[in-house]
């Protein structure tokens, strides 16, 4: 079974404060990705990863940064985190095997709930 | 611009009736269609998906069917149980890169 494991399950952090989230997958698979989850917005991609050192911005990456230094880890990082920033984070990894039976399903981690005061 | 719609934020549904969850998208360039269930504090769970050169698919009580000319697809659960209770988004994946983009989610409640 994929497994991908988000190092946090809940955060609280302070405003200015720098956060880290950290994803690890087991699955070997190239592409790594961040989204948050708000109520009555669905899960918007933050940005991702197709190789060790790259990275694309997704639909919402201001304030975000993110690092990938190893293939199977991949961090989500918060510059100096705001109120706004108060959301589930999810991690999520596919194979770039186009045409596997999987259809390049994603799969997630369990989520990271960040507050920030 | 929203590519993938759900428009229906929340559906109510009595144990073993027949839920049936719809999901419209804009761009022509979508060629898999996948749908995820997310319990309370869990991550997603992949649920069924459908290629573009389907029209239907089908797994146990899941069947996802796709209507390309309408731009549309729907999820049936039948029959509907408690234990499927949960936020059910749609998403599609198409272009170079392997990115899903994903609908809002319809909260789905399955009475006793």
């Amino acid at each position: 079974d994929v497994k991908v494991t988000q190092s946090s399950r809940y955060l609280v952090k302070r405003t200015g404060e720098k956060v880290f989230l950290e994803c690890v997958q087991d699955m070997d698979h190239e592409n790594m990705f961040w989204y948050r989850q708000d109520p009555g917005l669905g899960l918007r991609l933050i940005y991702f990863s197709y190789d060790v050192k790259m990275k694309e911005k997704g639909d919402i990456p201001e304030g975000y940064s993110v690092s990938r230094e190893k293939k199977e880890r991949f961090s989500l990082i918060l510059e100096s985190a705001s109120t706004n920033q108060t959301s589930m984070y999810l991690c999520a990894s596919n194979t770039s095997g186009r045409y596997t039976n999987s259809g390049n399903t994603i799969y997630f981690g369990e989520g990271s709930w960040l507050t920030v005061v | 611009d929203q590519q993938v719609k759900q428009n229906s934020p929340s559906l109510s549904v009595q144990e073993g009736r027949i839920s049936i969850l719809n999901c419209d998208y804009t761009n022509s360039m979508f060629d898999y269609f996948l749908w995820y269930k997310k319990y309370p504090a869990e991550g997603p769970t992949f649920l069924i998906s459908i290629s573009s050169i389907k029209d239907k698919n089908e797994d146990g009580r899941f069947t996802v069917f796709l209507n390309k000319s309408a731009k549309h697809l729907s999820l049936h659960i039948v029959p509907s149980q408690p234990g499927d209770s949960a936020v059910y988004f749609c998403a599609a994946r198409g272009g170079s890169n392997y990115k899903l983009t994903f609908g809002k989610g319809t909260l789905l409640t399955v009475n006793p």
